[in-house]
């Protein structure tokens, strides 16, 4: 069975320190993991994907993901926090369903980022 | 901008009214998904077309109604709704419909507000 865990409920940082919001997996074969970002009264935006290539997964707005399977972790970080990062994070990971992929999100992270 | 358009933006409803929800996608995926999303929680998935056809119902009371008119277009018909059905409603497409493409990610639109008096 699929599952994910986002060790983190809310994140706060300031604006310029470094991002790292967590997430753990589990999943009975390869993966594909995903983060997607959700602004306020906005819909689910995806930053970067994981699907069994190159371990450190580049996304957009600077992000970036290292999957490690030893660990099942996929944080996801960032060099330096912008006030337009403040937002809900989810961590998810797919499986092949009937007819569709079936997704499994993370209770996600609140990013909180301070001027 | 996304992809996926919603419409409409928010919805207010009385309990015995009846409503319909409208997504459209140009992105020539052929799968299409219905998800509902309370405050502060992630989305939850309620339907799932493949090829314009229902493939998952996840357990969704029949108070809701989904239609796939066509490869681009998803509804989602409302009727006798209830308080606690007030939430965000999301609708996404992605490009597979499972045979081993479940890499493929799902793309989101901004969803509808709905808030049912």
């Amino acid at each position: 069975a699929q599952s994910v865990t986002q060790l983190d409920s809310h994140v706060s940082v300031s604006e310029g320190t470094p991002v790292l919001l967590r997430c753990n997996y589990s999943s009975s074969y390869s993966p594909s993991l995903f983060w997607y970002v959700q602004h306020p009264n906005k819909g689910l935006q995806l930053l970067l994907k994981y699907t069994s290539a190159a371990t450190l997964v580049k996304g957009i707005n600077g992000f970036e993901a290292e999957f490690k399977k030893s660990e099942t972790s996929f944080h996801l970080t960032k060099p330096s926090a912008h006030m337009s990062d403040a937002a809900e994070y989810f961590c998810v990971v797919s499986e092949e369903g009937t007819g569709a992929n079936n997704l499994f999100f993370g209770t996600g992270t609140r990013l909180t980022v301070i001027p | 901008d996304t992809e996926v358009t919603q419409t409409p933006k928010h919805l207010v409803m009385g309990m015995t009214n009846k409503k319909s929800l409208k997504c459209e996608q140009h992105m020539g995926h052929r799968a299409m998904y219905w998800y509902k999303q309370k405050a502060k929680k992630p989305p939850e998935l309620m339907f799932v077309y493949s090829y314009e056809k229902l493939s998952i119902n996840e357990s969704v009371p029949s108070r809701f109604s989904p239609e796939c008119p066509n490869s681009s277009l998803l509804n989602l018909h409302l009727h006798a709704l209830q308080p606690e059905d007030s939430a965000l409603y999301l609708c996404a497409s992605s490009r597979n419909s499972g045979g081993g493409y479940s890499n493929q990610p799902q793309h989101f639109g901004d969803g509808t507000r709905l808030s049912i008096l």
